[in-house]
């Protein structure tokens, strides 16, 4: 059973444009939503990070939107670059909660920016 | 940046050989994972730790054994490599800050092929 489903499988976007990349989980008790930027030849690292308290955050370029009632939380990449090709990864966890406390991954999205 | 090491980077090796892959991390975090993921792929988490002398398996069945002996380091082991290993490994390590979820730092794998 997939937690955290994610979607799409692959993006083809064009610079300057607008990313989005949408992630839906099944577990009502998950309250804390990162997602993860990888390089091809590098470990992921976490990218940007949201709670359920809060319908939005934005940190730069990058913004994620929560909507709990639908269980649903996407990434927004604005003004997208060249740079930002990479493979994205949601994911979910419960904060505190022992082996729940891992992160629970989306199966990834390989974001292609082109010039 | 979070200072995680994984040796060998890349690793070629004959079928039934005996493998250690290392990691190694210096932030004094008391979890540990090992994550299987062919390149650009979904994440496998296939063990993980949440201290010393304390291992356990995670969702993908895999093989593979690990040990925790010391807190900065967290071995996995093959007995027996099969062409069905091929893949690449991934280390973590997580801390959680007040009132977020954990957040996992990524070594740079290791690209194991068995021949």
């Amino acid at each position: 059973q997939q937690q955290v489903k994610q979607s799409p499988q692959s993006l083809i976007v064009q610079k300057g444009g607008i990313s989005i990349i949408n992630c839906a989980y099944e577990n009502t008790a998950f309250d804390y939503f990162p997602w993860y930027q990888q390089f091809p030849g590098k470990g992921p690292a976490l990218l940007i990070a949201i709670r359920p308290d809060v319908s939005e955050k934005k940190e730069g370029r990058f913004t994620i939107s929560f909507n709990k009632s639908a269980k649903q939380f996407s990434l927004h990449i604005m003004d997208s670059q060249p740079g930002d090709s990479a493979t994205y990864f949601c994911a979910a966890s419960i904060r505190g909660g022992g082996s729940q406390g891992n992160l629970i991954f989306g199966k990834g999205t390989k974001l292609s920016v082109k010039p | 940046e979070a200072d995680i090491y994984q040796t060998p980077r890349y690793l070629v090796i004959g079928t039934g050989k005996k493998i250690t892959l290392e990691c190694s991390q210096t932030m004094g975090h008391d979890k540990m994972y090992w994550y299987q993921q062919d390149p650009g792929m979904e994440l496998h988490l296939i063990h993980y730790s949440y201290g010393v002398n304390s291992t356990e398996k995670g969702d993908l069945s895999s093989e593979s054994t690990v040990s925790r002996i010391r807190t900065e380091h967290f071995p996995l082991t093959l007995e027996s490599a099969r062409p069905s290993h091929t893949s690449q490994y991934l280390c973590a390590s997580s801390v959680g800050l007040a009132g977020w979820g954990d957040t996992q730092y990524f070594g740079p794998g290791t690209r194991l092929t068995v021949l």
